[in-house]
């Protein structure tokens, strides 16, 4: 089974600065997607950025980018610039790449609440 | 394009009620999910369906029911509210070869009494 934990609970920053949220996984797969999933209090879960186990390039999308170090087996997420947008619950996610039979669930980490400060 | 819809938003019961959380998706999408969240502990997946017709236990099933009689639509059955079962529940979806994850509905708040 896979475990994914996320070590920090809360976090905050000021505004335009950078932060960097922590994510740790177990899993004996080579072959895998990672997931940051961000809910505002709205509670909407919303796709922030992925990863590919299989591609060694960092996942980037415009201010939000990714540390991986599959070795490690570390999914950091850093976010620049930071905006009073940004504040809202982060998950960090895995997947499994599945037969198409199995469905492919994700497993979620316990969430890091992020605060940005004006 | 809707996405998922889940219904109701909230929702009281009272201790022993039954009920059922709808879900319904309009993306044509084989896999569909129901999670549960709780403070401290992320999402944990309930119950799960890779297509019509065929559904299998997540990792919480205990008091929960489900089926998947069209493609469409997953709906979750509560058949005796427990107080245990107050919850944030999210479905979500994904096509069978879709590589960026789940599609989420907005969830359902839940309060049993």
């Amino acid at each position: 089974a896979q475990t994914v934990t996320q070590s920090q609970p809360e976090m905050s920053v000021q505004e335009a600065e950078t932060v960097t949220l922590s994510c740790t996984y177990d899993t004996s797969e080579n072959n895998y997607y990672l997931f940051w999933y961000k809910q505002p209090p709205s509670r909407q879960m919303i796709l922030v950025i992925r990863q590919e186990a299989y591609k060694q390039q960092n996942a980037t999308e415009n201010r939000f980018s990714v540390n991986f170090q599959k070795a490690a087996k570390s999914f950091s997420l850093k976010i620049s610039d930071s905006q009073l947008g940004d504040t809202a619950m982060y998950f960090c996610a895995f997947m499994k790449h599945e037969r198409e039979t199995s469905g492919s669930r994700l497993t979620f980490g316990e969430g890091t609440q992020l605060t940005v400060n004006p | 394009n809707a996405g998922v819809t889940q219904t109701p938003k909230f929702q009281v019961l009272k201790t022993g009620q039954s009920m059922t959380l709808q879900c319904a998706q309009d993306m044509n999408h084989e896999y569909m999910s129901w999670y549960r969240q709780d403070p401290g502990m992320g999402l944990r997946l309930i119950h799960y369906s890779v297509g019509a017709g065929i559904t299998d236990q997540g990792e919480v099933p205990n008091g929960y029911n489900v089926s998947r009689s069209t493609t469409e639509d997953f709906p979750l059955r509560l058949l005796s509210a427990a107080p245990s079962q107050t919850s944030v529940y999210f479905c979500a979806s994904r096509g069978l070869r879709d590589r960026y994850g789940y599609t989420f509905g907005s969830g359902t708040r839940l309060t049993v009494v």
